[in-house]
Formats: C-alpha cells, structure tokens, sequence
C-alpha cells in the first residue's frame, strides 16, 4: 500500500473549468513531484519541490499551477486544460538528497472533455 | 527526455518461467531503480542499485548493472500471474547534473505472465 495519497482518484472536468488534485504525504519527505503518464508511456517529470518551494518546472503550460501549502501537502491546479492534457497525474516524494527511493501515489485520472 | 531505454518492449512468458527485462541509459548514474506499475495503478519501487555494485538480490527479483556498458537488467524467477504489470528502470539525472533528486524513467517492459 502506498503512504502517498492522492484524490480524486478519476476527474473530468471540462475546457473552461479550474479544478485541482491534491497529494499528501506523512513520511516527514521533504521532496515532492508531480508526473504525467499517457497511455502506454513511462511517467515524465513536471514538477519538483524541495523543501515547499518550486525548485523544477519541466516546462510545463502555466494551465497547471503547482503549489505546496505545507511539507505534507502537495496541489496541482487545472484550469483551460485541453483534451490531450487527459492522463494520469501521479504525486511521489522523497527525503531529500541523491539515492532516495520516490515513493508515488496511486494517481489521479484525468480526462478532459 | 527519456534517459533509459528498455527491451523487450513487451514479453509474455508462462507462470513458473523466468523473466529477464534490460535497460540501457546515456549519462554516468550514481544509482539505477526499477519499479513496477500494474495496470492503470502507481508505481512501486523494487529495489536500488548504487554505481559500486554489480548485484543485488531482493526476494525473486535479481539486478545487475553494468557501468561501462551502461546498462541494467531485471531477472525475476519462478514468474507468477500476479506479476504481470509494467516495468520501468529510473535514473536521476547524470552525475555532472546539480540536482539529483528527480527519477528519469525508461520506456518500460510490459509482462504478462500466463496461468
């Protein structure tokens, strides 16, 4: 069972609507990442934070706004998204520093129509 | 962009057979992971395998790395139908990189292993 949670586990929302997914963890890890993962494709990185601050941005469309409340909350937020944003958007962390295991959430479908 | 690159992309096998995935990647590591994703679910870490090992045993599951090569394989043992899932190897970014908190993820094996 994995120690990351993440909710909602399905979401559709529309083109204009703004909707968020939300991650926590309790394990004290003070890294925490958002992936995307299409159909058949491995996870790809969007974001990392290291210790509540933004400290990768893979290039991401700013239609997803992260953001880190505190050390065990992590949110993404969605708004205008397109029907190719629809994936699976999964949550991991991770204590700090190289060679850690990244613990992932069981992921939230997303499915924009 | 996509540091490993697995084969095969996908295998099928009969329950009690082994199962040997291999990952190639580009940059010097200090570490090599391999997780397992079953269908439409998060991914599980298996096991870690740092640049100044060549081995590493966990349960049925057997990795090797090959840093010269730079190149990893999965062998699990006596499959079962539960282990069918994807498999995908990971690396943090290359050693010359300033942060090495993130995971790289290969393209992945797809096993399906029959009754």
């Amino acid at each position: 069972d994995t120690e990351v949670t993440q909710t909602p586990k399905h979401l559709v929302m529309g083109m204009t609507n703004k909707k968020s997914l939300k991650c926590e963890q309790h394990m004290g890890h003070r890294a925490m990442y958002w992936y995307k993962q299409k159909a058949k494709k491995p996870p790809e990185l969007m974001f990392v934070y290291s210790y509540e601050k933004l400290s990768i941005n893979e290039s991401v469309p700013s239609r997803f706004s992260p953001e880190c409340p505190n050390s065990s909350l992590l949110n993404l937020h969605l708004h205008a998204l397109q029907p190719e944003d629809s994936a699976l958007y999964l949550c991991a962390s991770s204590r700090e520093g190289t060679g850690n295991t990244i613990y992932f959430g069981e992921g939230s479908w997303l499915t924009v129509v | 962009s996509q540091q490993g690159e697995e084969d095969p992309q996908a295998l099928s096998i009969q329950e009690g057979e082994n199962a040997t995935m291999n990952c190639s990647y580009k940059t010097s590591i200090n570490n090599l992971q391999w997780y397992r994703q079953n269908s439409g679910r998060g991914l599980v870490h298996l096991i870690l395998i740092r640049s100044n090992e060549r081995e590493k045993h966990s349960g049925r599951l057997r990795v090797t790395l090959d840093t010269s090569k730079k190149s990893s394989s999965l062998l699990i043992t006596a499959s079962r139908a539960a282990d069918t899932a994807s498999y995908f190897c990971a690396t943090p970014p290359g050693l010359s990189s300033g942060s090495a908190r993130q995971l790289t993820f290969g393209s992945g094996t797809q096993l399906t292993v029959l009754p």
